[in-house]
């Protein structure tokens, strides 16, 4: 059972534009959505993450949109670079005491040309 | 360097032998995450560490997997006969103590190849 659904499995995006990932989720126990970036040959890293109690986060070009009554969230990248090429995942945890496990979506490969 | 350390960062070996991979996380994070990632594919979580207490472990963990945490320090994961099926990548996390929404942090990864 896939408690996390990410689309589209790729993008390509012109060097300016905006790129657009959406996720949906099962489990409404889950309270912590983190999104990860993935460069080739590397860990993931942590780019921006958002609690269910506000609708919206913005930390520089990145913004996650969150919307609990649909159960989706979504990574908007402003004006978007070469650098941001990368794989691009989202997660969940949280819900029930002394869960901390991240469940991730399968990537969002985000290739932006110039 | 501070970060989350891997060791090693590829093995490749025969099916049926037994391997070990090694997690050095961050200083003074008491949380401990193995994950493994196939190609094309999210991490898929599977164990969990706090200290040296193993709290949560997957259903992936088959008991050909086993992970040890001895002084809630530095991690081993072992997989005994491995099988091709084993080949991924495995990742290691770590995370300080707090809530559900504290940062984990993730190594670079062993990729193991079962051939």
């Amino acid at each position: 059972q896939q408690q996390v659904k990410q689309s589209p499995q790729s993008l390509i995006v012109q060097k300016g534009g905006i790129s657009i990932i959406n996720c949906a989720y099962e489990n409404t126990a889950f309270d912590y959505f983190p999104w990860y970036q993935q460069f080739p040959g590397k860990g993931p890293a942590l780019l921006i993450a958002i609690r269910p109690d506000v609708s919206e986060k913005k930390e520089g070009r990145f913004t996650i949109s969150f919307n609990k009554s649909a159960k989706q969230f979504s990574l908007h990248i402003m004006d978007s670079q070469p650098g941001d090429s990368a794989t691009y995942f989202c997660a969940a945890s949280g819900g029930r005491a002394g869960s901390y496990q991240l469940t991730f979506g399968k990537g969002t490969k985000l290739s932006v040309i110039p | 360097d501070t970060g989350v350390s891997q060791d090693p960062r590829h093995k490749i070996t025969k099916r049926g032998q037994n391997v070990t991979f090694r997690c050095d996380p961050i200083s003074e994070h008491n949380r401990l995450y193995w994950y493994r990632q196939t190609l094309g594919q999210g991490p898929e979580f599977l164990t969990y560490f706090q200290n040296e207490a193993q709290l949560e472990k997957s259903r992936l963990l088959s008991d050909r997997f086993s992970a040890e945490r001895p002084k809630g320090s530095f991690s081993t994961l072992e997989i005994q006969r491995t099988e091709q099926g084993d080949s991924a990548m495995y990742l290691c996390a770590s995370s300080p103590w707090g809530g559900a929404d504290t940062e984990a942090f993730f190594g670079q990864g062993t990729r193991l190849t079962v051939v």
